[in-house]
Parts: structure tokens; C-alpha cells; sequence
């Protein structure tokens, strides 16, 4: 199975502080894709990273992807409040990139 | 119009009824998709049409029938549910293209099954 395993399951924080999550997967990939989801709402894409990329950035996002190690990372830095979400990280493979697998998520909670 | 909308946001159903969920976009994707997620669990992929035909089914019970009518909408029908299927059902399209894209998300309708 392509389901990717994110650390923390959960973490909590300080509004300011910066939070970093990580993903790590199984087989090849073609991207890996981080979605926020509030609580029982829909997701929302925040940033893709290509197979071929190292490093993306995107306003306080910063991803990284080692390909090597199977494994990403999503920081956040200078926290707020309204960053407190879900965060899953979804990668496509396999050939097709229309099939989307999600791990299984961290809960981040920004204390004001 | 940038946004996939779903009705209704909330859905009570007993086990005998038929109902349908509804999905609409407006922004020309022609891969759209419906998940299932249980509480503080990840999103599982149910079906994928790509141009209004059904290119990934993951091995759903028929009680869950996919129907794509258009290009913008998608709908699916419900008939003889279990409790176990109570979850937050989210709908889901993607660009155009075989490159890497982003999937838009619905809001979800949250299904209870009594």
C-alpha cells in the first residue's frame, strides 16, 4: 500500500512557534500533494512538490521531499491561531497521476 | 466559479431509504471523484470518473452507485446503507491533463445512518 505515515499524529504549540510535520511513503511517486482540513469541513491544497524537486516554498510553507529516504516534510513557521487544522499528506503513483493516497494525518493545535 | 459545491451538508437516512448525494463544479475539471472519511481518519478513495466515465472503482459495496450525468456534475446514490457508513462523504475534481495537479474539495456532506 502507497498510504504514507505522518509524525506527529498530533502536536501542539505556541502561537509564533514554527511546526513541522513529516510523511514518509512506501513505493515511487510522481508528487506528493499537503492538504489542511478543518475540523468536519473539506480539505484544502496547500502546496505540491514534484518527484524531481527537493524543496518548495509557499508564503510561511516550506516543504522538502528526499526521494532517497521516502520521506517529506511540511514546516509552518510563525504559527497562528487559525493554522490549528488537520494536515495530511497525499502522493500519486504508480503511473497515474489521478489517483490520490493520503496518510494519516496530523492534528496541529496553535495555542493563542 | 472556483469552488466544488456538495448538497446537502448533512444527510440522516435510515437503512431502508434511497437517497443521493450531489457534486458540482463549474470550473471545466474532467476528473472528479468521491471519498468516504470516518472521524479523525484520512480520506479513502471511493470512485474516479475521468470525461464522465468510471475509471477507478476501489472495491465499493453496490449499495453505493456513482453516476456521472455532465462534465460538472456527479452524483451518488445511496440504497440500503449500514451504520458503518455514516462518515463524511467529499467530493473531489482535478484539472485537465496527466501531469501533477491539485485535487478541490467539497465541503462533504455528513452522513448518519440510523
Amino acid at each position: 500500500s502507497q498510504q504514507g505515515e505522518e509524525d506527529p499524529q498530533a502536536l501542539s504549540i505556541q502561537e509564533g512557534e514554527n511546526a513541522t510535520m513529516n510523511c514518509s511513503y512506501k513505493t515511487s511517486i510522481n508528487n506528493l500533494q499537503w492538504y489542511r482540513q478543518n475540523s468536519g469541513r473539506g480539505l484544502v491544497h496547500l502546496i505540491l512538490i514534484r518527484s524531481n524537486e527537493r524543496e518548495k516554498h509557499s508564503g510561511r510553507l516550506r516543504v522538502t521531499l528526499d526521494t532517497s529516504k521516502k520521506s517529506s516534510s511540511l514546516l509552518i513557521t510563525a504559527s497562528r491561531a487559525a493554522d490549528t487544522a488537520s494536515y495530511f499528506c497525499a502522493m500519486t503513483g504508480g503511473g497515474s497521476n489521478y489517483k490520490l493516497t493520503f496518510g494519516k494525518g496530523t492534528l496541529l493545535t496553535v495555542n493563542p | 466559479d472556483t469552488e466544488v459545491t456538495q448538497t446537502p451538508k448533512h444527510l440522516v437516512m435510515g437503512m431502508t431509504n434511497k437517497k443521493s448525494l450531489k457534486c458540482e463544479q463549474h470550473m471545466g475539471h474532467r476528473a472528479m471523484y468521491w471519498y468516504k472519511q470516518k472521524a479523525k481518519k484520512p480520506p479513502e478513495l471511493m470512485f474516479v470518473y475521468s470525461y464522465e466515465k468510471l475509471s477507478i472503482n476501489e472495491s465499493v459495496p453496490s449499495r453505493f452507485s456513482p453516476e456521472c450525468p455532465n462534465s460538472s456534475l456527479l452524483n451518488l446514490h445511496l440504497h440500503a446503507l449500514q451504520p458503518e457508513d455514516s462518515a463524511l462523504y467529499l467530493c473531489a475534481s482535478r484539472p485537465p491533463g496527466q501531469g501533477s495537479r491539485e485535487q478541490f474539495f467539497g465541503p462533504g456532506t455528513r452522513l448518519t445512518v440510523l
